[in-house]
């Protein structure tokens, strides 16, 4: 079962736009909300994390908004380079229970 | 430099062999993970150890096998078992302790034909 929903499967934006990938969750247990960045042929790398007690983490030009009440979070990519064309990951974990849940990924293309 | 180690990069097998995938880390983490990854699927766990000795069924645990004899090193077994064993595969380390991130090394391309 699948607990996180990730969207939209695969995004395309010109350089300099503002791509938004949503996830949803289910189990109010989680706690702990990462984003992963994923390059071909390469692991995922942490890009960044939000915990439920703040509605907004930025890190650089990478932000997460979250909305405890709605069960949903998303990665805003502010002036989107050709290099930030990746694979992401929403990801979420609970307190006490290292079985981190994956969404299905989102490909991001950022044309020049 | 800190960091985890996959090997090889790319497997080929036989359908009916058993095949082992290695995983090694020095990031002196206590637990590690084996993931698979298919397209359109995200990631899904498969085993995951938090001791050494010590380790745990994953959502796609059947016709897998693992083992950790030591801290540093979790190696995967995918035998015959198991039914669709192309993929890749990613293996990772945390802390243990509750929410640390996981670090991945870059996997393992395992193509059985």
């Amino acid at each position: 079962q699948q607990q996180v929903k990730q969207s939209p499967q695969s995004l395309i934006v010109q350089k300099g736009g503002i791509p938004i990938i949503n996830c949803a969750y289910e189990n109010t247990a989680f706690d702990y909300f990462p984003w992963y960045q994923q390059f071909p042929g390469k692991g995922p790398a942490l890009l960044i994390a939000i915990r439920p007690d703040v509605s907004e983490k930025k890190e650089g030009r990478f932000t997460i908004s979250f909305n405890k009440s709605a069960k949903q979070f998303s990665l805003h990519i502010m002036d989107s380079q050709p290099g930030d064309s990746a694979t992401y990951f929403c990801a979420a974990s609970q307190y006490n229970n290292n079985d981190m849940r994956f969404g299905a990924g989102t490909r991001l293309t950022v044309k020049p | 430099d800190g960091g985890i180690t996959q090997s090889p990069k790319y497997l080929f097998r036989k359908e009916g062999q058993n095949v082992t995938l290695s995983c090694e880390q020095n990031l002196n983490h206590d637990a590690m993970y084996w993931y698979r990854q298919d397209p359109g699927q995200g990631l899904r766990l498969i085993y995951y150890s938090q001791i050494v000795n010590d380790f745990q069924k994953g959502d796609i645990a059947e016709g897998y096998s693992v083992s950790r004899e030591k801290k540093e090193s979790f190696p995967l077994t995918v035998t015959s078992a198991q039914k669709n064993p192309t993929a890749f595969y990613l293996c990772a380390s945390s802390k243990g302790r509750s929410n640390s991130p996981l670090h991945f090394g870059n996997g393992t391309r395992l193509t059985v034909t």
